[in-house]
């Protein structure tokens, strides 16, 4: 079955830390990936995307991911974390038929605390 | 600007009265969709659409409705609410199959 993990439910880096979400997916087809960031009271807001090509992306906001197929990985990376990281990180992965998708499946979400 | 717009943004109601959430985008958008926001679970899809006249079920369509009668305008309706739908909906919009989605700000329901 389709699915998506995030192993981390909760996270708290210090200010000015590196960070990393993890993020694996089940997927049979080549996956369309995605990390999407949740502040408090507001929507989803995309932080980047793989489809293809270049394995490591970057993203706004001074993320960056790597996908890696033979670990049916995708984490997010920031080599240093700002208090306004503070939010929920959600990773998808688009399915529903090969060379596109009509869904995003959805991990359970991380949730990123910043101390000052 | 660019956005996906529902209404309401937060929305208490009864058990069995009728309610619909709007969605409207004004990007000319081919691809909508809607979600629901669970803690723990993520976000899990209810209804999409292709196109006008084109609707999908989802992963949990039991208990909604959905229409898509103009491009732009992808309404959820629930016939009749339960305390089991209670949560956080968002609806998105894609350009196609392979762009990614735009998210609205979410519409937080309660049912009691």
């Amino acid at each position: 079955a389709q699915s998506v993990t995030q192993p981390d439910i909760h996270i708290t880096v210090s200010e000015g830390a590196s960070l990393e979400l993890r993020c694996n997916y089940s997927y049979g087809a080549t996956p369309y990936l995605f990390w999407y960031v949740q502040s408090p009271g507001q929507g989803l807001q995309l932080l980047l995307k793989y489809f293809s090509g270049d394995t490591l992306v970057q993203g706004i906001k001074g993320f960056e991911a790597e996908f890696k197929r033979s670990q049916s990985s995708f984490n997010l990376r920031k080599p240093s974390v700002h208090w306004s990281d503070a939010a929920e990180y959600f990773c998808a992965v688009g399915a529903g038929f090969s060379g596109g998708y009509n869904k995003l499946i959805f991990g359970a979400g991380t949730r990123l605390a910043v101390h000052p | 600007e660019a956005q996906v717009t529902q209404n309401p943004r937060y929305l208490i109601t009864v058990t069995g009265k009728k309610l619909t959430v709007t969605c409207s985008q004004n990007m000319n958008h081919e691809y909508m969709s809607w979600y629901r926001q669970d803690p723990g679970l993520g976000l899990r899809q209810i209804y999409y659409s292709m196109n006008v006249e084109v609707t999908d079920k989802g992963d949990v369509p039991e208990g909604y409705k959905v229409s898509r009668k103009e491009k732009r305008n992808f309404p959820l309706i629930l016939e009749s609410p339960s305390p089991n739908q209670t949560s956080l909906y968002f609806c998105a919009s894609s350009s196609d199959s392979q762009r990614e989605a735009f998210f609205g700000q979410g519409t937080r329901l309660t049912v009691v």
